[in-house]
């Protein structure tokens, strides 16, 4: 079955660093790009960032200095790290499949 | 980085009404190997985006073809021929033309 499921702790302190994990299942992370896309409450879709089929990677150009994303081809996973996080990183993070598949979204919230 | 603008912000239709949702680019989002790359996502209250045209006028498998998608350059049109209720939710066009991919603010769809 193909699909993505985002996983991470639904509660981070300000100033700490979020780690998610994206694990898919049915294609390749090699033949595929990952989107990383989050929604603040209430708010808009926002790109965060991408890992495409060679590995590269681009960044939303306000998050670039505390954003990082990796994967692990042998584990079919794409990770997210974003550190520095404030109480306006709250929001549902999805990660999709090239945005024509996505998972159900990890709700994220930064508070003391 | 590109700077998508929807109009209008919200609209209310009837079953059966036919509507178009606009967006336009601060750039020409066509890319230099021919393709605009130019989508459009549905997300419906409390669920994951859907992606509905790509590349600006085709049509995601399972779509129904009432929605269409046209435009080029910087001009781009989602049109509607007679809303369903199942098409309520809010709208957005994004671009990958121009790395950092970008999303428009969003148009939420009701009923009238």
């Amino acid at each position: 079955q193909v699909q993505l499921k985002e996983s991470g702790p639904g509660l981070v302190q300000p100033s700490q660093t979020l780690s998610l994990t994206c694990t898919v299942s049915g294609f390749s992370l090699t033949s595929n790009s990952v989107h990383w896309v989050r929604q603040p409450p209430g708010k808009g879709l926002e790109w965060v960032g991408a890992i495409w089929s060679g590995g590269s990677t681009d960044y939303n150009s306000a998050l670039k200095s505390r954003l990082s994303i990796s994967r692990d081809t042998s584990k079919s996973q794409v990770f997210l790290k974003m550190n520095s996080l404030q109480t306006e990183d709250t929001a549902i993070y999805f990660c999709t499949r090239k945005l024509g598949l996505w998972g159900q979204g990890v709700m994220v919230t930064v508070s003391s | 980085d590109v700077v998508l603008t929807q109009t209008p912000p919200t609209l209310s239709a009837t079953i059966g009404q036919s509507v178009s949702i606009s967006c336009r680019s601060s750039q020409s989002l066509l890319h230099s190997n021919g393709n605009t790359y130019l989508h459009w996502l549905l997300q419906r209250p409390g669920q994951s985006p859907q992606l509905l045209i790509y590349l600006v006028s085709r049509l995601e498998s399972g779509v129904p073809n009432r929605f269409s998608g046209s435009g080029s350059g910087t001009d781009f049109t989602l049109k509607i021929s007679g809303v369903e209720a199942e098409d309520l939710g809010v709208y957005y066009c994004v671009q990958g033309t121009h790395a950092p991919y970008t999303f428009g603010a969003g148009t939420k769809l009701e009923l009238k």
